[in-house]
């Protein structure tokens, strides 16, 4: 079965620190894995996208991991800012065009 | 702004109620998606359209009724109601079919439904 397992559900840290999201998956075939940032009340946003043969894209403070023997990304978050604040969620997208969602990891930073 | 906007963004209506969210999209895209989004849940795909044509139903009750009246806005109608179907409805596009290339979908922000 198709799925995007992420944890933690939530993580609670301190402005300024680093932490890092996982996400593993069991799509099969892999067409793509994207990280996507949502605020509350905001609709997700695209924070990065890997295809099979990327292991590491950077956007700004958040740099994303792809293992695709190991099947599981990370999204590293480096000197968190209060804006961090979110929900993340990763998405798998198959090669017979399924998009698979996570349940995301609530992010919350605190001053 | 996203590019994909979302009307209303707040609507609580009674189960016996008719109701329409809206969506338009100011990308050009071809391709427009209509998202649930219940708590600790996934987002679950309710419809697809592709060229103003729907090209998925993912088991989606009747009560909720898609429109795609032209490749730039898209419709939920909304009739009789549970109580359960209370979620964030999303909205999203993309250039073409995702699947055909890594392409990005882009939300609108929303409508957080309240049915009671």
């Amino acid at each position: 079965k198709n799925q995007v397992e992420q944890s933690p559900q939530s993580l609670i840290i301190l402005e300024g620190k680093n932490c890092t999201l996982q996400c593993n998956y069991t799509v099969s075939p892999f067409s793509n894995l994207r990280w996507y940032k949502q605020d509350t009340g905001r609709g997700p946003v695209s924070l990065t996208i890997m295809t099979f043969s990327e292991n590491t894209k950077s956007n700004g403070r958040y740099t994303a991991t792809l293992d695709a023997d190991t099947k599981q990304s990370s999204l590293h978050i480096t000197a968190s800012q209060l804006s961090d604040s979110a929900s993340y969620i990763c998405v798998v997208s198959g090669g017979d065009d399924k998009i698979i969602f996570g349940k995301g990891t609530r992010l919350h930073i605190l001053p | 702004e996203t590019g994909v906007t979302q009307t209303p963004r707040h609507l609580v209506m009674g189960m016996t109620n008719k109701k329409s969210l809206k969506c338009e999209q100011h990308l050009g895209h071809n391709a427009m998606y209509w998202y649930k989004q219940s708590a600790k849940k996934p987002l679950e795909l309710m419809f697809v359209y592709s060229l103003e044509e729907r090209v998925e139903n993912n088991s989606v009750p009747s009560r909720f009724s898609p429109e795609c009246p032209n490749s730039s806005h898209l419709f939920l109608h909304l009739h009789t109601l549970q109580p359960e179907d209370s979620a964030l409805y999303l909205c999203a596009s993309s250039q073409a079919l995702l699947g055909q290339g890594d392409l990005p979908l882009h939300f609108g922000n929303g409508t957080r439904l309240t049915v009671t």
